[in-house]
């Protein structure tokens, strides 16, 4: 079993649609990313977590530390929100390195 | 300030050629990590390294790859003798020297191995 899972793997929603990726842990951890990843192309980094909530425009992370739980929400979903959405988790005494869930590829439909 | 800068974008190389792959961090951080990339997995670890000391090679395959960080310079990965399982996609990622930092991702050198 990976240490990460996220779910679902592939999502695809009409454009204006509100979206859900989850991801799941099972290590203790002192932060969660939420990254993005368009086709071909490089990393971003949207959210680092240890607690609670955060909002950036029209993305929201959230995570629950007892739970070992994190979601993304993304409101009023537009076409060039389609990408790769990966969770990471930076294991605690990890020596900082991530260890990512296998992504989930999000297509908007216009 | 500059994101993480990563050379070549895209590099081939025939088989038992040697790949070498750059990475400058960002200004005033000291902290250098490489991943990989595999067609159609997920990333995963390879090497965390500061300035002149490897932390943790633990991802590393334990033959060809290389990593090094020097005091003045980019961070170099190097692949002697590549084969085809090496092609994948390699990204570099640099932070502060903070506790939990955040990552800040290079757009990554695609490699190709012919």
């Amino acid at each position: 079993k990976n240490e990460v899972e996220q779910s679902p793997q592939n999502l695809t929603a009409q454009e204006g649609e509100f979206i859900t990726i989850n991801c799941s842990y099972s290590v203790g951890i002192s932060a969660l990313h939420w990254l993005q990843q368009h086709p071909g192309g490089g990393i971003v980094s949207l959210f680092m977590l240890s607690s609670g909530k955060k909002k950036h425009g029209r993305l929201i992370a959230t995570i629950n530390i007892q739970e070992k739980h994190s979601s993304l929400h993304i409101t009023a979903s537009h076409p060039r929100d389609s990408a790769v959405y990966i969770c990471a988790v930076r294991s605690l005494g990890g020596n900082e390195k991530l260890t990512f869930g296998t992504g989930t590829r999000l297509t908007i439909i216009p | 300030n500059a994101g993480v800068m990563q050379n070549p974008r895209h590099l081939v190389r025939r088989r038992g050629q040697e790949a070498r792959l750059r990475c400058s961090p960002m200004k005033g951080h000291s902290h250098v990590y490489w991943y990989r990339q595999l067609p159609e997995e997920g990333l995963k670890f390879m090497v965390y390294l500061q300035k002149e000391n490897i932390i943790d090679e633990s991802g590393m395959p334990k033959e060809r790859f290389s990593a090094e960080f020097p005091k003045e310079g980019p961070s170099i990965l190097r692949i002697q003798q590549v084969v085809r399982g090496d092609s994948a996609a390699y990204f570099c990622a640099s932070s502060p020297p903070v506790p939990d930092p955040e990552a800040f991702f290079g757009q990554g050198t695609r490699l190709t191995v012919v």
